[in-house]
């Protein structure tokens, strides 16, 4: 299995701040690469896909880039409800794997 | 648009099995990619399985391998996940989601608690 890890493993940030979340992968995985928001007691929430591609309805200030067996996502400035744990996940190869996700305090 | 809609909470003793449902709503279950993710508290997130829609070939991962069985009831348009030789390691929120590749529609987790 391609592991993932995220790092780091927890954050505490402020309002408007920038913060970058970086994953690792053990083998090249091109870019197929995404990123999900959970808060708690709710589902995950598919924020990029394909590295660097927004989901729907997701605003702009979430970006991420990378390619091969490094990858980042970045929030611009940070807001209230962006308070959440964050998780990469691969799907180059079977099983997709997920990053033990980042801890994000405001 | 597709909404997954998930079976309450359960509550089995080790050694029981659990099967789960996930109605589909908006697209007909076997024209998805459905997948089951599991959450033990306090913990990440572990893809469990899925279905390939082209030729509904399942695929599950290697740790759950004789235990875990994939089903969709076309009928109902509902998924199942059926989970066996349960122990407390599978206390857990088992979600269903659909996707190829990324996972972009999510139900709303069951909580699965395995206790004696």
């Amino acid at each position: 299995d391609i592991q993932m890890t995220q790092s780091p493993s927890s954050l505490s940030a402020s309002v408007g701040d920038r913060v970058t979340i970086t994953c690792q992968a053990s083998q090249d995985i091109s870019n197929y690469l995404n990123w999900y928001q959970q808060k708690p007691g709710k589902a995950p929430k598919l924020l990029i896909y394909d590295t660097s591609d927004l989901a729907t309805g997701v605003p702009s200030r979430f970006s991420g880039s990378g390619s091969g067996t490094h990858f980042s996502f970045t929030i611009s400035s940070l807001q209230p409800e962006d308070f959440a744990t964050y998780y990469c996940q691969q799907y180059d190869d079977l099983p997709p794997t997920f990053g033990q996700g980042t801890k994000l305090e405001i | 648009q597709v909404q997954l809609l998930q079976s309450g909470a359960e509550v089995r003793k080790p050694g029981a099995s659990v099967k789960v449902s996930c109605k589909v709503s908006g697209y007909t279950v076997t024209e998805l990619s459905v997948h089951w993710v599991r959450q033990a508290p306090g913990k990440g997130l572990e893809w469990m399985g899925g279905v390939d829609p082209e030729d509904g070939s399942r695929h599950y991962a290697q740790k759950f391998q004789g235990r875990l069985t994939m089903t969709d009831d076309t009928s109902t348009e509902t998924a199942y996940l059926e989970l066996s030789r349960l122990t407390s390691e599978d206390t857990a929120v088992y979600y269903c989601t659909i996707g190829t590749g990324w996972f972009g529609y999510w139900g709303q987790g069951t909580l699965v608690t395995v206790s004696s």
